[in-house]
């Protein structure tokens, strides 16, 4: 069975830190991760993806296999930037996704 | 532009109530999705359909049914709520195995 773990429900940080959102995962063939991101009174939508190894607003995030690992990255946190974070997962052709229990980012003045 | 668009933002039933949640996109995607979303506890998987008229039960599919007639349209039902069906419903819509696209959320209050 396929499951995401992100172990931090809340995190806080100051505006300018680095900001780390942990996600492992399990999954026994060779699965496509993501990070969707909730701002407040939106639409959950898609940060980054891993095939795509883009930046996108200064995330990064890579998959390490051996750790079985996609923990999001950024190195100067901005105000903006607070928001509720899933990671996820699909192995299917469906793209069926399964997702993380979520981190609410919050980046503090 | 994708859009998804669901029927109501808020929404408060009874219990025993059958509730329909209704979920369109725009953009001719193939597969649709509903989620529930509760704190603490992610999104979860309720059905998904990859084409009109199919239909897979996700990770938590008791209390609940769908419906795909045409393909731009993708209903949840609740044959009969429950408490324990309080929450945000969020509907979802994507291409073959690609980006997921996301509707606005209904809130569903069962009393």
């Amino acid at each position: 069975a396929q499951r995401v773990t992100q172990p931090e429900k809340l995190l806080s940080v100051f505006k300018g830190a680095p900001v780390e959102l942990k996600c492992n995962y399990s999954y026994s063939g060779s699965p496509e991760l993501f990070w969707y991101v909730q701002y407040s009174r939106q639409r959950l939508q898609l940060l980054l993806r891993h095939i795509s190894r883009e930046s996108i607003k200064g995330f990064t995030a890579d998959l390490n296999k051996g750790e079985t690992s996609f923990h999001l990255k950024k190195p100067f946190a901005q105000e903006e930037d607070s928001a509720m974070y899933y990671c996820a997962l699909t192995g299917t052709s469906y793209g069926k996704l399964t997702f993380g229990q979520g981190t609410i980012l919050t980046v503090h003045p | 532009d994708v859009k998804v668009t669901q029927s109501s933002r808020y929404l408060v039933k009874r219990t025993g109530e059958k509730v329909f949640l209704e979920c369109v996109q725009d953009m001719d995607h193939e597969n649709m999705f509903w989620y529930r979303q509760d704190p603490g506890l992610g999104l979860r998987l309720i059905y998904f359909s990859y084409d009109v008229k199919m239909k897979e039960k996700g990770d938590i599919p008791e209390g609940y049914s769908v419906s795909r007639e045409k393909k731009e349209r993708f209903s949840l039902i609740l044959e009969s709520a429950s408490t324990n069906q309080t929450s945000m419903y969020l509907c979802a819509s994507s291409p073959r195995a690609n980006e997921q696209f996301f509707g606005p959320g209904t809130r569903l209050t069962v009393l």
